[in-house]
């Protein structure tokens, strides 16, 4: 099984529909990223959490939101979704101070309609 | 914001020909990262780099931490097949402020390699 697991993997939606992208981790870690990857523009973080109680925003929050259920789950909400959403959405994990390795889940394609 | 300029954006080498790109920076960091990603996959950790003028490798792979902390570069010795994919440079600030543990990404190099 996946350390970090990314749910759905592909998901097409209409636009002004409201949709949400899950991740869920085993490795314990504190922190988890959220990052959208659109061809040569790499990967842009969205939002990030450092603990449950603790959420900030990315480079291009606008139109995003999230939640961190619990230290293991952390979703990205689209809550009226738009054409130029449409990307490639990762999330990612790492161990808390002094530990840089980021570790990925395999995706979510999302297209807007 | 900080901003990773990467390049190449893109590469077509010939097996067992070496490859390099590098990855220019607005402002310091002081951990240097770079990943790839294979096709339908995250990307993944190959080369971390943590202090300016440092030098590593981890098997065919060469990479370098700027010593103006500004910028780095990755070199692929004897590109194989599998070589193909997307590389990212990314850098990162550890020592507090308002940046501290966020991971900056350059735009990526896709790496194509003919057998």
């Amino acid at each position: 099984d996946a350390d970090v697991t990314q749910t759905p993997r592909n998901r097409i939606t209409k636009t002004g529909k409201r949709i949400m992208l899950e991740c869920s981790q085993t490795k314990g870690h504190d922190r988890m990223y959220w990052y959208r990857q659109d061809p040569g523009l790499g990967l842009r973080l969205i939002y990030y959490s450092f603990d449950v109680k603790d959420i900030n925003k990315g480079e291009i929050s606008d139109g995003y939101s999230v939640s961190r259920q619990a230290q293991a789950k952390f979703s990205l909400s689209l809550e009226s979704a738009i054409p130029n959403q449409t990307a490639l959405y990762f999330c990612a994990t790492r161990a808390g101070k002094g530990n840089t390795e980021a570790f990925f889940g395999q995706g979510t394609r999302l297209t807007v309609v | 914001g900080q901003q990773l300029n990467q390049s190449p954006q893109s590469m077509f080498i010939q097996e067992g020909e070496d490859v390099s790109m590098n990855c220019t920076s607005s402002s310091i960091f002081n951990t240097w990262l770079w990943y790839k990603q294979d096709p339908g996959e995250g990307p993944v950790l190959l080369i971390a780099l943590y202090k300016a003028g440092e030098l590593t490798s981890n098997g065919r792979l060469t990479a370098q931490f700027g010593i103006t902390r500004k910028d780095s570069f990755l070199n692929i010795s004897a590109s194989i097949p599998s070589d193909v994919g997307i590389y990212f440079c990314a850098g990162q600030l550890t020592d507090g402020g308002t940046s501290y543990g966020k991971l900056t990404f350059g735009q990526g190099t896709i790496l194509t390699v003919h057998p």
